[in-house]
């Protein structure tokens, strides 16, 4: 059992170079979201998704794009990297608001 | 809009003494509130859940938390801690609304445990 898969790792990526991290769930969620991760800062919300075609901005969704085309997979991309983006990012999955959110181990992005 | 403040960045503690962490809230609907861990180069795991009814809850590893609604409160508590307990921990309250639930975290705690 999987659970919430994230794609890739880790990555360096030059400053305007762009890129998609992948997350995968195999639990049917229908709630999907990424955050980023701080020293000092906790979790912040990036997207969300309510369900397969759906998206929705959170706290910090600038220089940020997200597609849900199937209800397994939320994608998170960077058009033109920046400094500022390098975090860890966390997906994370969950059938409602009563609900855990499960999470991905992260995608550790650096940006030179 | 709901916030969630942590108000210890580091808890310094010896191992088998007891710990608090601690976790005040504010949210202008009703809430469910989680304490989450994350040992390092992790994810965050679940530790327990406030959804209703009783005010002490139980979790995994020994932890156990308190709902204090006049006090917005949701401190998380251990009465005799391991080294193994040396993680960060993460409360988070989440709000229901419009038809759409998202999880606000606090910044953490980073409980460290030494002999």
């Amino acid at each position: 059992n999987a659970g919430v898969t994230q794609t890739p790792k880790f990555r360096v990526l030059k400053t305007g170079q762009s890129m998609t991290l992948l997350c995968a769930q195999d639990m049917n969620h229908e709630y999907m979201y990424w955050y980023r991760q701080d020293p000092g800062m906790g979790l912040r919300l990036i997207h969300y998704s309510v369900g397969e075609g759906t998206t929705a901005k959170g706290e910090v969704p600038d220089g940020y794009n997200v597609s849900r085309l199937k209800k397994q997979n939320f994608l998170l991309g960077l058009e033109s990297a920046a400094p500022s983006q390098t975090s860890v990012y966390f997906c994370a999955s969950t059938t409602g608001s009563r609900q855990p959110q499960h999470f991905g181990d992260g995608t550790r992005l650096s940006i030179l | 809009a709901q916030s969630v403040t942590q108000l210890d960045s580091q808890v310094p503690v010896f191992e088998e003494a007891p710990v608090e962490l601690r976790c005040n809230y504010s949210s202008s609907v009703s809430v469910y509130l989680f304490w989450y861990v994350q040992y390092p180069n992790q994810g965050l795991q679940l530790l327990l859940k406030y959804l209703s009814g009783s005010t002490l809850v139980k979790g995994i590893n020994g932890f156990e938390a308190e709902f204090n609604k006049s006090q917005t409160s949701f401190h998380l508590r251990k009465p005799s801690v391991h080294i193994s307990d040396t993680a960060e921990y993460f409360c988070a309250v989440s709000a229901y609304h419009s038809g759409y639930s998202t999880l606000t975290f606090g910044k953490g705690t980073m409980l460290l445990v030494s002999p």
